[in-house]
C-alpha cells in the first residue's frame, strides 16, 4: 500500500528526494509520516503532514528536511538537503491514524546512505 | 522530548514461555503508547496502541498494559514467529519518541 523509492548513496552537503506512493487510500486524505532506522539502530521518528497539510519535524531534522504530498500522484515526499554522515538510515514512510497517533501501515523502506 | 526507556534490551526465551517486555516514560503520557513488532530487513509492524488495545489481525497472545509511566507488552506463549524486535512508542507529544528496542531471541 506504501511504496518508497530515492534513495540512495549521496555525498556530505548533498540532496536527495524520497518519494511514497500510496495505493487504495488517499495520502492528502491521511496524516502521513517518516520514520528513519540507522544502521543496526532503533527507530526514529523524522515528520509528519496533518490533513491540512501543516508539517512537523524532528529537531535533527529542521530547516533541512521538507514533507510535502502531491495528491494528483497520490505521493508522499521528503526533500532532504544539507545532508550529513548521520542522515544515513532506512527511511519508511507510514499512515498515522489519529487515534492515539499510532503508525499504521509502513512501506518497505529505501535506504539513504550519506558518505563521500 | 520524552525519553522512553525499555527493558530488558534483549531476552533469550523458548516457544511458549511467557514474554514480558517493560517501556518507562520519561514523564506520563497517560495511555498515548504504541508498540511495535521488527523483524530483521522489515518494516515495523503495529501490535497495540493506546496502551492496551490490539491492533485489527494482530493474534490474542499479545497484550499492553499500563497508563501514565509504566507499561509492559506481554506474549502469552511464545510462538516461532515471535522472535524479533518489539519497540514501544509514546504519541502524547511531538517529537515523537520510540525505545531503544528489545530483542527476543531464541533460547
Amino acid at each position: 500500500q506504501l511504496v518508497e523509492s530515492g534513495g540512495g548513496l549521496v555525498q556530505p552537503g548533498g540532496s536527495l528526494r524520497l518519494s511514497c506512493a500510496a495505493s487504495r487510500f488517499s495520502v492528502s486524505g491521511n496524516y502521513m509520516s517518516w520514520v528513519r532506522q540507522a544502521p543496526g539502530k532503533g527507530l526514529e521518528w523524522v515528520s509528519l503532514i496533518y490533513i491540512d497539510g501543516s508539517p512537523y519535524y524532528a529537531a535533527s531534522v529542521k530547516g533541512r528536511f521538507t514533507i510535502s504530498r502531491d495528491s494528483s500522484k497520490n505521493t508522499l515526499y521528503l526533500q532532504m538537503n544539507s545532508l550529513r554522515a548521520e542522515d544515513t538510515a532506512v527511511y519508511y514512510c507510514a499512515r498515522v491514524e489519529s487515534n492515539y497517533w499510532r503508525f499504521a501501515t509502513w512501506g518497505q523502506g529505501t535506504l539513504v546512505t550519506v558518505s563521500s | 522530548d520524552i525519553q522512553m526507556t525499555q527493558s530488558p534490551s534483549s531476552l533469550s526465551a523458548s516457544v511458549g514461555d511467557r514474554v514480558t517486555i517493560t517501556c518507562r516514560a520519561g514523564q506520563s503520557i497517560s495511555t498515548y503508547l504504541n508498540w511495535y513488532q521488527q523483524k530483521p530487513g522489515k518494516a515495523p509492524y503495529l501490535l497495540i496502541y493506546a496502551a492496551s488495545s490490539l491492533q485489527s489481525g494482530v493474534p490474542s497472545r499479545f497484550s499492553g498494559s499500563g497508563s501514565g509511566t509504566d507499561f509492559t507488552l506481554t506474549i502469552s506463549s511464545l510462538q516461532p514467529e515471535d522472535f524479533a524486535t518489539y519497540y514501544c512508542q509514546q504519541s502524547y507529544s511531538i517529537p515523537w519518541t520510540f525505545g531503544q528496542g528489545t530483542k527476543v531471541e531464541i533460547k
